[in-house]
């Protein structure tokens, strides 16, 4: 299985800062055949189920505000929101579907300070 | 409009088996690349997922609790259901299905999940 390993477990970010969240991968997660890497990153705020923000590392879904970007390659990716609004605090996940078992990451909640 | 909705008990006994119906609409589980899952999630917890069922019958299970379910589809009903078998408090957590619509995202949409609990 494919372990996936984010940090920090939390975090808090004033309004209209960044912030970042890390997400290791036990084994690469890049597809050689289309360069692509197969993680995906969720948003799920409180009481609500998660919400898909971006897929093969830094693709936004359609309507996705472009303070959110996803990077990395292989092993190692961000999320970062570039300028944290009050709808921003959540937990976020990373998930890998380069093979099965799908898993996720740990989660990392975002705050304001 | 693409939606989920998962629908069972929201109270299960120790050992006894739980099945959830997740219905949607909005898609075809007879597209090609489709898939439905199941995802859950104990209260304050991470997302665990635990099974797949692909437009093509393909199907697929979390390891460690592969002995304990069975994900099937209808697709005339357009529903997919999960069985998971000898339920135990730790199970209890909210389950979602979830639609990937291809192998190139994760899980495109979620239902609103359903919460079980299980204690006698």
């Amino acid at each position: 299985d494919i372990v996936m390993t984010q940090s920090p477990d939390s975090l808090a970010v004033s309004l209209g800062e960044r912030a970042t969240i890390n997400c290791k991968s036990s084994q690469s997660v890049l597809y050689s055949p289309n360069n692509k890497n197969y993680l995906s990153w969720y948003q799920q705020r409180p009481g609500q189920p998660p919400k898909l923000l971006i897929h093969w590392a830094s693709t936004r879904e359609s309507g996705v505000p472009d303070r959110f970007s996803g990077s990395g390659s292989g092993t190692d990716f961000t999320l970062t929101i570039s300028s944290l609004q009050a709808e921003d605090v959540a937990v976020y996940y990373c998930q890998q579907y380069y093979s099965s078992p799908l898993t996720f990451g740990g989660g990392t909640k975002v705050e304001i300070k | 409009q693409i939606t989920l909705k998962e629908s069972g008990p929201t109270l299960v006994k120790p050992t006894q088996t739980l099945t959830l119906t997740c219905t949607f609409s909005g898609f075809s589980l007879r597209t090609s690349g489709v898939g439905v899952g199941w995802i859950r999630q104990p209260p304050g917890k991470a997302l665990e997922w635990l099974a797949l069922i692909y437009w093509d019958d393909d199907e697929r299970y979390s390891p460690s609790l592969k002995s304990r379910l069975t994900i099937t589809k209808d697709t005339s009903k357009n529903q997919v259901v999960l069985t998971m078998t000898d339920m135990d408090p730790v199970d209890t957590a909210t389950y979602y299905c979830a639609l990937r619509t291809d192998s190139y995202h994760g899980f495109d949409y979620w239902g609103q999940g359903a919460l079980v609990t299980v204690c006698s």
